[in-house]
């Protein structure tokens, strides 16, 4: 079946630090990856998203890239800030089903 | 826009009590659906429906039930709450082929 492994967590960064979230996925179509971030006490956004593969997704300078070859959609920021400290998760949907497979999710904290 | 909106916020039940999680959206969506949150575990999908009338099962269906009588409205009920039914429920609505938008979750505990 399809499924998303993320990373695992919780990672702890020092601002402005260089972040890398690994997410890996299998799908027997042709996916949609997704990454979703939650800040405390809310639901779920969506942070970024790519549709096809060598797309790349990038928004609040988040980037990752659908990687077909290796099956990844790897999450980085080049210089991480106190106020992206979330759980973030990666996810899939296949080609004309909207169901989201979510990966476990990753909590990260970025200290001062 | 108010977007997704869930109610409760929060809820303590106890075994073999029933409720229903509410949750409304007004972004006229197609699709609507209801997940839990358990620690690393991430989303599972409890009931999706496409559309008014359409209802259909996810990975985690067991103990819920679930009805779509308008485009707004996804009702979740838990006929008989079990501990296991522990968890933090999330519900999200999107039109075919983008993005979900979810509600801030019910956050609910079964003693």
């Amino acid at each position: 079946g399809d499924s998303v492994t993320q990373m695992e967590g919780p990672v702890t960064l020092s601002e402005e630090a260089f972040l890398t979230i690994n997410c890996t996925y299998t799908a027997t179509g042709y996916p949609s990856l997704f990454w979703y971030v939650q800040y405390p006490g809310e639901g779920l956004q969506l942070l970024l998203k790519a549709t096809k593969a060598d797309d790349k997704g990038s928004n609040k300078g988040f980037e990752a890239t659908y990687r077909k070859e290796t099956t990844s959609f790897h999450l980085e920021k080049g210089s991480v800030q106190v106020s992206d400290s979330a759980v973030y998760f990666c996810a899939l949907t296949i080609q004309g089903a909207q169901k989201l497979v979510f990966g476990q999710g990753t909590r990260l904290t970025i200290n001062p | 826009n108010a977007g997704v909106t869930q109610t409760p916020k929060f809820q303590v039940l106890k075994t073999g009590q029933s409720m229903t999680l509410q949750c409304a959206q007004d972004m006229n969506h197609e699709y609507m659906s209801w997940y839990r949150q358990d620690p690393g575990m991430g989303l599972r999908l409890i009931h999706y429906s496409v559309g008014a009338g359409i209802t259909d099962q996810g990975e985690v269906p067991n103990g819920y039930n679930v009805s779509r009588s308008t485009t707004e409205d996804f009702p979740l009920r838990l006929l008989s709450a079990a501990p296991s039914q522990t968890s933090v429920y999330f519900c999200a609505s999107s039109f075919m082929n983008t993005e979900a938008f979810f509600g801030q979750g019910t956050r609910l505990t079964v003693v």
